[in-house]
C-alpha cells in the first residue's frame, strides 16, 4: 500500500527564510511523488514531480524537492519565503497507474 | 500546460434539489477523472474514481445514488449531487490525468456547494 505523511500542518516562516515543508511515503515500489498547491477557494496546482528522473526536481515559483530513498523522503524547500508563497501545500504520492494519495497538507504562513 | 476547467465555481441551492457540477479537461484526454471532496482544512478526500466509458469506482463510504458520476468522453466528467441537503455542502475539486502512470493530475478550481 502506498501512504504519504506530511510532518507538521502548520509551519510559519519570516519573509525571505528558508522554506521547509516535510513529506515522507511509504512504498514498496518505486513511487512517483508530487507537490501541489492550493490557494483560498481555488483548487490544486502542480509545483513540481519526481517521476524516476533526476532526484532533485524543480518546480514553480522557487520551489524544489529533493527524493531520498534512503530516507524515503521528499521534502519541500525554497530558499526565500515571499509573502504570497502563504498557502496550503500537499504531497502525493501514486504507484503505477494507481490513484493519487495525498498527505494531509502543511498550511504555510509567512511573516512580514 | 494542461488545464482542467470546472464549473460552476459556486452553487446556491434549496435543499431537495440537484445539482450537476461539469469537469472539463481542455487540452489532453483525460482518460481518468476523479472527483474529491474537501472540508474546511482539511486534505482531499477522493469521493469516486472514473475512467473514460467505464462506470465510476466509489471509495467506502460515499453513496453512488447520491453522487452520479458520468465520464461519457475523454474530455468531459459530469458529478451529480442529488436530492442535496445540508450536509452535503462541501468545497467539491475535480482531477484529471492521461493513460500514463508518470502524468500527475490536473485539478480543477473547484466547486463551493452551499445547500440551504
Amino acid at each position: 500500500a502506498q501512504s504519504v505523511t506530511q510532518l507538521g500542518s502548520h509551519v510559519s516562516v519570516s519573509e525571505g527564510a528558508l522554506v521547509l515543508l516535510r513529506c515522507n511515503y511509504s512504498s514498496s515500489v518505486p513511487p512517483y511523488l508530487f507537490w501541489y498547491v492550493q490557494y483560498p477557494n481555488q483548487g490544486l496546482q502542480l509545483l513540481l514531480k519526481y517521476t524516476s528522473a533526476a532526484t532533485l526536481v524543480k518546480g514553480i515559483n522557487g520551489f524544489e524537492a529533493e527524493f531520498k530513498k534512503s530516507e524515503t523522503s521528499f521534502h519541500l524547500t525554497k530558499p526565500s519565503a515571499h509573502m504570497s508563497d502563504a498557502a496550503e501545500y500537499f504531497c502525493a504520492v501514486r504507484i503505477n497507474n494507481n490513484d493519487m494519495r495525498f498527505g494531509a497538507g502543511t498550511r504555510l504562513t509567512v511573516k512580514p | 500546460g494542461a488545464v482542467v476547467s470546472q464549473h460552476p465555481s459556486w452553487v446556491i441551492c434549496k435543499s431537495g434539489t440537484s445539482v450537476k457540477i461539469e469537469c472539463r479537461s481542455l487540452d489532453f484526454q483525460a482518460t481518468t477523472m476523479f472527483w474529491y471532496r474537501q472540508f474546511p482544512k482539511q486534505s482531499l478526500m477522493l469521493m469516486a474514481t472514473s475512467n473514460e466509458g467505464s462506470k465510476a469506482t466509489y471509495e467506502q463510504g460515499v453513496e453512488k445514488d447520491k453522487f452520479l458520476i458520468n465520464h461519457a468522453s475523454l474530455t468531459l466528467s459530469t458529478l451529480t449531487v442529488t436530492s442535496a441537503h445540508p450536509e452535503d455542502s462541501s468545497f467539491y475539486i475535480c482531477s484529471a490525468r492521461s493513460s500514463r502512470g508518470d502524468q500527475p493530475q490536473h485539478f480543477g478550481d473547484g466547486t463551493r456547494l452551499s445547500i440551504l
